[in-house]
């Protein structure tokens, strides 16, 4: 079965200062990863996706996540963080062979200090 | 771009009485939707995927007598609360998946459901 785990139920920042995100996956065959961002009382917004091109996807509001075979890991970062980045996020798996079955982590709540 | 909308967005109704959310996928068609519920300040579990023209698979724990699925069309998939009780609010989400378009996955916007 496929999961993710995400380290850290909440973490802070400081506004400018560099965010990350860790999230490890576990999968019997190549995954597909996703990070979601969630603000609250909202949906769910795709921030960026990796489906076994480069390993290094860019994603939306400056986002982008690294995938590590070695490592099982699929971190999100952002150079800078905004006060806007201020929300949920969920880190996904699913398998590229299935029924398109997305499961979800934990979540990291991601609060900005100013 | 696509779009999954649900409806309705929100909805309060009394314990004992069912309830029903649509899943709609609004310019694609789906062969696959799938139903997640999120209570507060939690994460997304996935209760069943549901399939055009067939029964619904349910995870593990869900109950599918009280957890009633439809997917009668390639765009539109429907969960029906019954007899709700108070613990099961919750916010309900669908996803659906484009197969004409790299099996791309679209959420929809999510249901409040408060049993009172």
């Amino acid at each position: 079965a496929q999961s993710v785990t995400q380290l850290g139920s909440h973490v802070s920042v400081s506004e400018g200062a560099l965010v990350l995100l860790r999230c490890n996956y576990s999968s019997s065959v190549p995954p597909y990863l996703f990070w979601y961002v969630q603000y609250p009382n909202q949906g769910l917004q795709l921030l960026l996706k990796y489906t076994s091109a480069a390993t290094l996807v860019k994603g939306i509001n400056g986002f982008e996540a690294e995938f590590k075979k070695s490592e099982t890991s699929f971190h999100l970062t952002k150079p800078s963080a905004h006060m806007s980045d201020a929300a949920e996020y969920f880190c996904a798996v699913s398998d590229p062979g299935g029924d398109d079955k997305i499961i979800f982590g934990k979540g990291t709540r991601l609060h900005i200090l100013p | 771009g696509a779009v999954v909308s649900q409806h309705p967005s929100w909805v309060i109704c009394k314990s004992g009485t069912s309830v029903k959310i649509e899943c709609r996928s609004l310019d694609f068609q789906a062969t696959t939707m799938f139903w997640y519920r999120q209570f507060p300040k939690q994460s997304l579990m996935l209760m069943a995927t549901s399939n055009e023209g067939s029964k619904a698979t349910y995870e593990q724990g869900v109950e599918k007598d009280k957890f009633l699925i439809n997917h009668a069309s390639l765009t539109l998939s429907t969960l029906t609360v019954t007899s709700a009780h108070p613990e099961d609010s919750s916010f309900y989400i669908c996803s659906a998946s484009d197969r004409y378009s790299g099996n791309t996955i679209y959420f929809g916007e999510g249901s409040w459901l408060t049993v009172v």
